[in-house]
């Protein structure tokens, strides 16, 4: 919903330009980073993730980089829609369950038209 | 349709009244969390189960229970409110870890404590 929204960081671009939105991220040991879009009223949406022992995957129209030296993550989406506008999250998988995952505040993608 | 349904979708209660949040998930997935949501925290995990019988904490679990009876559903117990955990509650559901760590989320239940 749109309380959600308050106080996240928030990242306006243009229809059709590329968006890259950025993450720091806390535990060395994580084996994974993965990538939720959640859109207004609903619940996050997966969009990719990436193993710790790769600094770069491609999905449709995003690519997720990975520096570990830095603990830096990030999400580039080529073309951003209106469709894109959104909520996006980052989140760890810790050490010691497949469940155990941290999500990082989120970040706002507003597209201007 | 695949999907993770949860009820209610709003619930407005009073403090100290028990409640449950109900989560149905029809995708057979083994595992099933359940995570809060307030501003400027993002969603943070309460508990977990990977299976039926079997439910872990999360990093938030004080206030809550959960049982997992069967496969298919996770319910979220507040057995005495407090106005704290006034928030929006997500379950989300995924299956047996293979390639992919994506979960499957429900809708939402914004939930106030009076």
């Amino acid at each position: 919903g749109e309380s959600v929204g308050l106080h996240l960081p928030t990242l306006s671009v243009q229809e059709g330009d590329n968006s890259i939105i950025n993450c720091a991220y806390s535990n060395s040991a994580s084996d994974y980073f993965i990538w939720y879009k959640q859109e207004s009223g609903k619940g996050p949406q997966f969009i990719i993730d990436i193993r710790s022992n790769m600094d770069k995957r491609q999905g449709q129209r995003v690519t997720v980089l990975l520096n570990k030296t830095v603990k830096h993550l990030s999400l580039q989406i080529a073309a951003t829609q209106p469709g894109d506008s959104a909520v996006y999250f980052c989140a760890e998988r810790r050490p010691g369950g497949y469940q155990k995952v941290t999500f990082g505040i989120g970040t706002k993608l507003q597209v201007i038209p | 349709e695949a999907q993770v349904t949860q009820n209610p979708r709003y619930l407005i209660t009073v403090t100290g009244k028990k409640l449950t949040v109900t989560c149905s998930q029809n995708m057979n997935h083994e595992y099933m969390s359940w995570y809060r949501q307030d501003p400027g925290l993002g969603l943070r995990q309460i508990y977990y189960s990977m299976n039926v019988e079997v439910t872990d904490k999360g990093d938030v679990p004080e206030g809550y229970k959960v049982s997992r009876k069967e496969k298919r559903n996770f319910p979220l117990i507040l057995e005495s409110p407090s106005p704290n955990q006034t928030s929006l509650y997500f379950c989300a559901s995924s299956p047996y870890p293979g390639d992919s760590n994506e979960q499957f989320f429900g809708p939402g239940t914004r939930l106030t404590v009076l």
